[in-house]
C-alpha cells in the first residue's frame, strides 16, 4: 500500500483481557517499529524488525508485551493481561533502513477499562 | 539511558514571526536527526531530516545541527497559524537502529 497500515484503529477492552494490533508496512521497507504514546507525553519506543535480524525488543515494559513479524512484511503486537496504564495509542512506523526517517501508521487507540 | 530533550512549551508566536525550536540529545555517536510534526490527535510526520553540521533549509523550515554541542534545532519562519502543532526532535540511538524521541515542543501561532 501507499502508507503505513494499521488495525484496529480504535479498541476497548476489559482489564485482564488479550489484544492484538496489527501494522502493515510499507511495501519494501525492511525496519519496522513499534512505538507507544500516553496522552500529552513523547513516543516511547517498543520494539522494532530489522530484516531477518533479531528484534529489538529493550523497549517492551513488561513480559506481558511481544510481538511477531511475519515474512518480514505485517506485524502484530500482543499485550496479554491488559492493565488500565496500557491505554495510550500504538503507533507503528517503517522505513527503508534501521535508523532512518520513520514513516508512522494512523495508530491505534487503546483503551483498557 | 539515552535521552532526547526538548522545552515542553507551549512556545506561543505571532504569525510571520520566526518559531525556533530547540533539541538536545545524550548519545554522542548519533548521525541521523530528525523533526516530525504532530498535530493533535494525528500521527507525527516527517518534515526534516539533517546529518551533517550546519543548516539545512527546505522552505520556510531551517534544520540546524552541531554535534560538538550535541544540539539540533528547527528555525520556522514566516510563522502560520497551520504551523501549530508539537514538534518532536528524534535522534537515532548509534549502538541500535531505533529513534529516540524528546517529548516534544507545543507550538502555537497567533493570527
Amino acid at each position: 500500500g501507499a502508507g503505513v497500515s494499521q488495525s484496529p484503529s480504535n479498541k476497548v477492552t476489559e482489564k485482564g483481557k488479550d489484544v492484538e494490533l496489527r501494522c502493515d508496512p510499507i511495501s519494501g521497507h525492511t525496519a519496522l517499529y513499534w512505538y507507544r504514546q500516553s496522552l500529552g507525553q513523547g513516543l516511547e519506543f517498543l520494539i522494532y524488525f530489522q530484516g531477518n535480524s533479531a528484534p529489538d525488543k529493550s523497549g517492551l515494559p513488561s513480559d506481558r508485551f511481544s510481538a511477531e513479524r511475519t515474512g518480514g512484511s505485517v506485524s502484530t503486537l500482543t499485550i496479554q493481561r491488559t492493565q488500565q496504564e496500557d491505554s495510550a495509542v500504538y503507533l507503528c512506523a517503517s522505513s527503508t533502513r534501521e535508523g532512518e526517517k520513520l514513516f508512522f501508521g494512523s495508530g491505534t487507540q487503546l483503551s483498557v477499562l | 539511558q539515552k535521552e532526547v530533550e526538548q522545552n515542553s512549551g507551549p512556545l506561543s508566536v505571532p504569525e510571520g514571526a520566526i518559531a525556533s525550536l530547540n533539541c538536545t540529545y545524550s548519545d554522542r555517536g548519533s548521525q541521523s536527526f530528525f523533526w516530525y510534526r504532530q498535530y493533535s490527535g494525528k500521527s507525527p510526520e516527517l518534515i526534516m531530516s539533517i546529518y551533517s553540521n550546519g543548516d539545512k533549509e527546505d522552505g520556510r523550515f531551517t534544520a540546524q545541527l552541531n554535534k560538538a554541542s550535541q544540539y539540533v534545532s528547527l528555525l520556522i519562519r514566516d510563522s502560520q497559524p497551520s504551523d501549530s502543532a508539537t514538534y518532536l526532535c528524534a535522534v537515532n540511538d548509534n549502538q541500535g537502529g531505533k529513534l529516540i524521541f524528546g517529548q516534544g515542543t507545543e507550538l502555537s501561532v497567533k493570527p
